[in-house]
């Protein structure tokens, strides 16, 4: 069966402070991988999706980055964080083709910026 | 106009109660629908996965899409204290794989 690891549950960082946010995907090959944030009253978001290595396209500009190194590996990243940075971040993986595009979500990561 | 637009509640009902949760739409191209359950502090789970209009049912869980108006809703049976949680609706037209989510509606049963 597929598994969606994310990590850490939790993150206490300093503004200006770097950031690396892991995800990978087990079980499953060629998923589409995703980047959610989610904020009170705004639902989820989505920052990055991808369909494939090195494959990335961004929703929304901001303050983040993502990169996709290997198949079922997908990072979030920031140089320097802001505090409207802070937020729960989710992966979420799904797979092609069309018929099949439910997305299953990991556990988040509870991001605050200090 | 928000592409999804949900209740966010909160919504407190009895044990025992049939809830009902709803998301209206303004994308007509949306033909995929689905309902995501979320406890606190978790990622969402997906529970129901509709196709066009129509309703689609799983134990106490209904769920019901009305392509004419927009409007879909999700009914729970029964409802336990364990069915308290926040519910957001997602949909996507599936020629592009973004999923557009609702807000979510947070659910509380009272024992």
């Amino acid at each position: 069966s597929q598994t969606i690891h994310q990590w850490p549950a939790t993150l206490v960082q300093p503004v200006g402070s770097p950031l690396s946010l892991e995800c990978t995907v087990e079980g499953t090959s060629n998923p589409n991988l995703y980047w959610y944030r989610q904020a009170a009253g705004r639902g989820l978001q989505l920052l990055f999706y991808s369909v494939g290595i090195g494959q990335i396209s961004s929703e929304v500009p901001q303050n983040l980055s993502a990169s996709r190194p290997q198949d079922r590996q997908f990072i979030l990243s920031s140089k320097k964080l802001l505090l409207s940075d802070s937020g729960f971040y989710l992966c979420a993986w799904s797979l092609g083709p069309v018929m099949n595009t439910e997305a299953f979500f990991g556990q988040g990561t509870r991001l605050t910026v200090v | 106009q928000k592409e999804v637009e949900q209740d966010p509640g909160p919504l407190s009902v009895p044990e025992g109660a049939i809830v009902s949760l709803n998301c209206t739409y303004s994308n007509s191209a949306f033909q995929y629908f689905m309902w995501y359950r979320q406890y606190s502090r978790k990622g969402p789970e997906l529970l129901m996965y509709t196709y066009s209009s129509g309703n689609k049912e799983d134990g106490r869980f209904t769920a019901q899409v009305d392509k004419s108006s927009k409007y879909i809703s999700l009914f729970i049976r029964d409802s336990q204290p364990s069915d308290s949680a926040t519910y957001l609706c997602a949909m996507h037209s599936g020629g592009y794989q973004k999923v557009t989510f609702g807000t979510g509606t947070k659910l509380q049963v009272i024992p």
